[in-house]
């Protein structure tokens, strides 16, 4: 089984700071990876995902993270964040040939004024 | 288009008494997932549909969790009896196929008194 870590359950940062939210992945296999947002009583939208090819993808919101193999990482970055950035941002891990899921504990990302 | 559309969106029982939740996925997703999503927790997946077929049920607790997915489209979990414990939220999701991301529901947030 696949096992994914989020090391931040939370992070507090400035409006206009950037931001990291960590995600290391277990896995012997290839994968896809994902993150999700959850917004409060909301279910959760997908923020960006690897499938293959450029290392670095781009997402909505301004969002962009990095697919580091050797160390079995995808960090979230965003190089200013907005208060309504303010949401738990979930990493998620799929084998290649295998459908199935595995989500981390989740980040609560802070974005104060 | 329309969401994964999830009712209700809140419950309120008594342990010891059952409960049913309701999905119905994205038009021709024929992919559908229900996950358990616990306080500061990431989803766990309870079980897998392709079509009307559970294909992964392994996390699913048998002995009083049911679901089924009449004619491959809407889906409904049952819970009975329930325990104080599967106070949580329950997570419906969907996909177009395998190798697609899913897309989730609001989700039905259960509290078992």
């Amino acid at each position: 089984a696949q096992s994914v870590t989020q090391l931040d359950s939370q992070v507090p940062v400035f409006e206009e700071a950037p931001v990291e939210l960590r995600c290391n992945y277990s896995s012997s296999v290839s994968v896809y990876l994902f993150w999700y947002v959850q917004y409060p009583n909301q279910g959760l939208q997908l923020l960006l995902k690897y499938l293959s090819g450029s290392t670095l993808v781009k997402g909505i919101n301004g969002f962009e993270a990095e697919f580091n193999k050797s160390q079995t990482s995808f960090h979230l970055r965003k190089p200013s964040v907005h208060i309504s950035d303010t949401a738990e941002y979930f990493c998620a891990v799929r084998r290649y040939n295998f459908n199935k899921f595995y989500f981390g504990s989740g980040t609560k990302l802070n974005v104060k004024p | 288009e329309a969401g994964v559309v999830q009712s209700p969106r809140y419950k309120i029982i008594e342990k010891k008494q059952p409960v049913a939740f309701w999905c119905n996925p994205i038009s021709g997703h024929n992919t559908l997932y229900w996950y358990l999503q616990n306080l500061g927790q990431g989803p766990e997946l309870l079980i897998r549909y392709e079509n009307e077929e559970a294909v992964d049920d392994s996390q699913l607790p048998k002995d009083r969790f049911s679901a089924e997915r009449l004619k491959g489209v809407d889906s409904t979990l049952k819970i009975q009896p329930a325990e104080l414990g599967d106070s949580a939220v329950y997570l419906c999701a969907s996909s177009p196929g395998t190798d697609y991301e899913q897309y989730f529901g609001p989700g039905t947030r259960l509290t078992v008194t």
